[in-house]
């Protein structure tokens, strides 16, 4: 059961444009919303989080929107560079786990 | 600082076999999750342990186990090894409650079954 629900698997964005990636849920018991940059080789890295009692969260061209009522949050990334292609995933926790959708690829192009 | 290292970075086993991978949290994290993440796919949860004791179980057969040491370091053991058990495994560590911690996660250790 896929509790947690991530689009587009893969998006091509122009250097300067605004990249999108949306992740809906299911499960109301979860209590954290972190989104994490991976490259390939490497770990997850944390980007940026929020808690369902915010709306709204940015941390330089990153901005995470929530909409709690329709059980729905997307990672927004502002004037997108080519070092920010990577593999995003969303995730949510509820206790000790997270629950990590299934990864978008990033492709930034000049 | 040193982040969540993990030991070894590849390796490469057969079928029935038996593997040991091993964590080294953060300094000062009390708390040591493991994901597995098949190729193109997100991570799963396996195991997490918070002050040595394992606080939440991932949907994952009974040839997975783990345990975490007095200095926090942790070891996930996969016996019988399968085909299907080929990916690449991931430590994570967080310095607070096992539920209200952010993770910081190592770089992982692929592992190869043939």
């Amino acid at each position: 059961q896929q509790q947690v629900k991530q689009s587009p698997q893969s998006l091509i964005v122009q250097k300067g444009g605004i990249s999108i990636i949306n992740c809906a849920y299911e499960n109301t018991a979860f209590d954290y919303f972190p989104w994490y940059q991976q490259f390939p080789g490497k770990g997850p890295a944390l980007l940026i989080a929020i808690r369902p009692d915010v709306s709204e969260k940015k941390e330089g061209r990153f901005t995470i929107s929530f909409n709690k009522s329709a059980k729905q949050f997307s990672l927004h990334i502002m004037d997108s560079q080519p070092g920010d292609s990577a593999t995003y995933f969303c995730a949510a926790r509820r206790n000790e786990k997270l629950t990590f959708g299934t990864g978008t690829r990033l492709t930034i192009i000049p | 600082d040193a982040g969540v290292t993990q030991s070894p970075t590849h390796l490469i086993k057969t079928r029935g076999q038996h593997v040991t991978l091993r964590c080294s949290p953060i300094s000062g994290h009390k708390s040591v999750s493991w994901y597995q993440q098949v190729l193109g796919q997100g991570p799963q949860f396996i195991f997490q342990y918070y002050e040595k004791e394992e606080r939440g179980r991932g949907n994952f057969p009974d040839r997975f186990s783990a345990r975490q040491f007095p200095n926090y370091s942790s070891e996930l053991n996969v016996n019988a090894l399968l085909l299907g058990d080929s990916a690449l495994y991931l430590c994570a560590s967080s310095s607070d409650r096992w539920d209200t911690g952010e993770l910081f996660f190592g770089e992982g250790s692929r592992l190869t079954v043939l």
